[in-house]
């Protein structure tokens, strides 16, 4: 079985542009979600998708978007990049949503901004 | 609220040795428990996860971990370590959505493995 697939795995982008990040899910999972991970901040979740909503969202300011299609998979947009927005971006699937769900992550995305 | 603190950023050890890594938690409600590795430029792998009954949970890799509901810790250990075994280790606790999401993650600890 296929894990969580990430594309593409590093991006190089300067202040001010925008950019898009893609996740396919494990085949059957039908909840992602997303997190920014940094040496200072560590972990940070993002948001959440399950049946194409968004369930939960995290403290992050409205340049970050996300969405999810009707296959599961799943993209992240973040615009008017800052520095500050370099990172590892991380996509999770688990079968449905819920506390006791394990996660299963992909090996994310490392969005470095000039 | 839920909480998870990892005692100690960073853990050395020698191959063949102990490895712990200690976890506490805090929740008002019973605990849903994962240990995850991330490895150099990789995601995060789930090692083991404590949902209900056995308060000793065994996982990938040769390592478990033991539920102590009185002392709130979820500690980590594996009899003999590995070079192999040199990654930064996750400690998560469930939650109930919202802005934290499902999932509330320790700060990590990175150990290393000494010849």
């Amino acid at each position: 079985k296929a894990g969580v697939t990430q594309t593409p795995r590093y991006l190089i982008k300067t202040r001010g542009q925008q950019v898009t990040l893609s996740c396919s899910p494990i085949s059957g999972h039908r909840s992602v979600s997303w997190y920014q991970q940094t040496p200072g901040q560590g972990l940070q979740f993002l948001f959440e998708y399950f049946s194409e909503t968004q369930r939960n969202k995290g403290n992050f300011p409205g340049r970050f978007s996300g969405r999810q299609f009707s296959n599961s998979r799943s993209e992240m947009n973040v615009s008017t990049l800052e520095l500050g927005d370099s990172a590892l971006y991380l996509c999770a699937s688990s079968t449905a949503p819920g506390q006791s769900q394990p996660q299963h992550f992909g090996d994310g995305t490392r969005l470095s901004i000039l | 609220a839920q909480s998870v603190t990892q005692l100690g950023s960073h853990v050395s050890v020698s191959e063949g040795a102990l490895v712990l890594l200690r976890c506490n938690y805090s929740s008002s409600v019973p605990p849903y428990l994962f240990w995850y590795v991330q490895y150099p430029n990789q995601g995060l792998q789930l090692l083991l996860k404590y949902t209900t009954g056995a308060t000793l949970v065994k996982g990938i890799n040769g390592f478990e971990a033991e539920f102590k509901k009185s002392e709130t810790s979820f500690h980590l250990t594996k009899p003999s370590a590995h070079m192999s075994d040199a990654a930064e280790y996750f400690c998560a606790v469930s939650n109930y959505g919202g802005s934290q999401g499902n999932l509330i993650f320790g700060k990590g600890t990175k150990l290393s493995v000494k010849p």
